[in-house]
């Protein structure tokens, strides 16, 4: 079974100051992973994904997420945190099985942005 | 243009009552869900449907009844609610390979009294 671990549940961090959020994930092949971010009140925006190819994956808003299968992970990080980034974040893992794929969340982490 | 639609934004009701959540697409998707998300923010897939076909069910109570009348659209009816079906439910299409982004609708928060 698939699943995914988000360890920190709460972060706080300034601005301007760099952010790695952890992701490790479980799953018995290549796996799919993305990174998701829900503003206060809004439906979920995809971040980045990885599937295949380089391992240090860019995404928008200037995030950027490293897949490492020896370690099972798939980090978040930011180099420097804007205010407009506090939200929460979610990892997902996910497979290729034709139409049945479906993703598996992690938890979430809340970041708070302080100025 | 909204890419993930879903009606109503906030459903408050009784204990026991039925009630449905609607979801449209405009973006020409195969494959739609309905997710759960619990009051700690928990997200659990319930259902997918491609092609107004149902390809996943996960062990939700059969009190939930998705709806798909054409692929754009993935409504969801829940009979005899109950306290613990309080939570955001959402939405979301994907255009068909695993690899693919989903997108999200902007959410039901569904409260039960």
């Amino acid at each position: 079974a698939q699943s995914v671990t988000q360890p920190d549940i709460h972060i706080t961090v300034s601005e301007g100051a760099s952010l790695e959020l952890r992701c490790n994930y479980s799953y018995g092949a290549t796996p799919y992973l993305f990174w998701y971010v829900q503003s206060p009140g809004q439906g979920l925006q995809l971040l980045l994904k990885y599937f295949s190819g380089d391992t240090l994956v860019q995404g928008i808003k200037g995030f950027e997420a490293e897949f490492k299968r020896s370690q099972s992970s798939f980090n978040l990080r930011k180099p420097s945190v804007h205010w407009s980034d506090a939200a929460e974040y979610f990892c997902a893992v996910g497979g290729n099985t034709g139409t049945a794929s479906k993703l598996t969340f992690g938890t979430g982490t809340r970041l708070q942005v302080t100025l | 243009d909204t890419a993930v639609s879903q009606t109503p934004k906030y459903l408050v009701t009784q204990m026991g009552n039925d009630k449905s959540i609607k979801c449209e697409q405009n973006l020409g998707h195969d494959t739609m869900y309905w997710y759960k998300q619990d009051s700690k923010k928990f997200l659990k897939i319930m259902f997918s449907y491609n092609n107004k076909e149902l390809i996943i069910n996960e062990t939700v109570p059969n009190r939930f009844s998705p709806k798909s009348p054409d692929k754009a659209h993935l409504n969801l009816h829940i009979n005899s609610l109950e306290l613990g079906d309080s939570a955001v439910y959402f939405c979301a299409s994907r255009s068909g390979g695993a690899g693919d982004e989903q997108f999200f609708g902007p959410g039901t928060r569904l409260t039960v009294l």
